[in-house]
């Protein structure tokens, strides 16, 4: 069974760091495209990032610059390195497995790790 | 803003239909596949319909979706008590770098 499971939300005050995680079962995170996407309060879905099988990375252009996505294939695990956070980045944030049939979809989440930045 | 746009809501009494719509682009909705998800908070988003209008393992028939030109629609018949949830829908956005677009969501409620 796939499972996702994320970790590492927290209080932070603006302009710091954080650095969540999300554990995966049932598969490889090197064999899939993962990503992250985050809700804000009261908002929508929001893409975050994304990993590509290949190691390719690509970002929101809220997030380019101060965020970072990576895994690690022996934890079988992938993470977001958050830099410089600003209040706009509170969120719950979920890790997401993209898979590709006629199109592209998310076809399975983690239930979220909640993200608040404030003084 | 979201990409996509959605009603905020929808509601209706157990055992009737609601609808949602989903309206885009031609740059996503137009020349992508569309999928909805459904999402209660507290919980992982659990994906719906994929490919405009196809249902995973475990989804029940009630469930539908449909797509035309640049919108979108799901359908959910004999709604339940269960059902009451913000629904999402998501694209590929060929004109934006990576990932899915989504819309505003839909809260359904069951009177």
């Amino acid at each position: 069974e796939v499972q996702l499971v994320e970790s590492g939300g927290g209080l932070v005050q603006p302009g710091g760091s954080l650095r969540l995680s999300c554990a995966a079962s049932g598969f490889s995170v090197i064999d899939k495209y993962m990503n992250w996407v985050r809700q804000a309060p009261g908002k929508g879905l929001d893409w975050v990032a994304v990993i590509y099988t290949g190691g390719s990375t690509f970002y929101s252009d809220s997030v380019n610059g101060r965020f970072s996505i990576s895994r690690d294939n022996s934890k079988n695990t992938l993470y977001l390195q958050m830099d410089s956070l600003r209040v706009d980045d509170t969120a719950v944030y979920y890790c997401a497995r993209l898979a590709y049939s006629s199109g592209y979809y998310y076809d399975s989440w983690g239930p979220g790790t909640l993200v608040t930045v404030s003084s | 803003q979201s990409v996509l746009t959605q009603p905020p809501s929808v509601s209706a009494a157990p055992g009737q239909k609601v609808t949602i719509s989903c309206s885009g682009s031609r740059s996503n909705i137009g020349s992508n596949y569309v999928s909805w998800y459904q999402h209660l908070p507290g919980t992982a988003p659990r994906l719906l319909i994929y490919d405009n209008n196809q249902r995973p393992s475990g989804i029940p028939a009630r469930f539908s979706g449909s797509k035309s030109g640049t919108s979108a629609t799901l359908d959910i018949t004999g709604l339940q008590t269960g059902d009451e949830a913000d629904y999402y829908c998501g694209t590929w956005d060929s004109s934006l770098s990576a990932g899915l677009v989504f819309g505003g969501g839909t809260k359904v409620t069951v009177l």
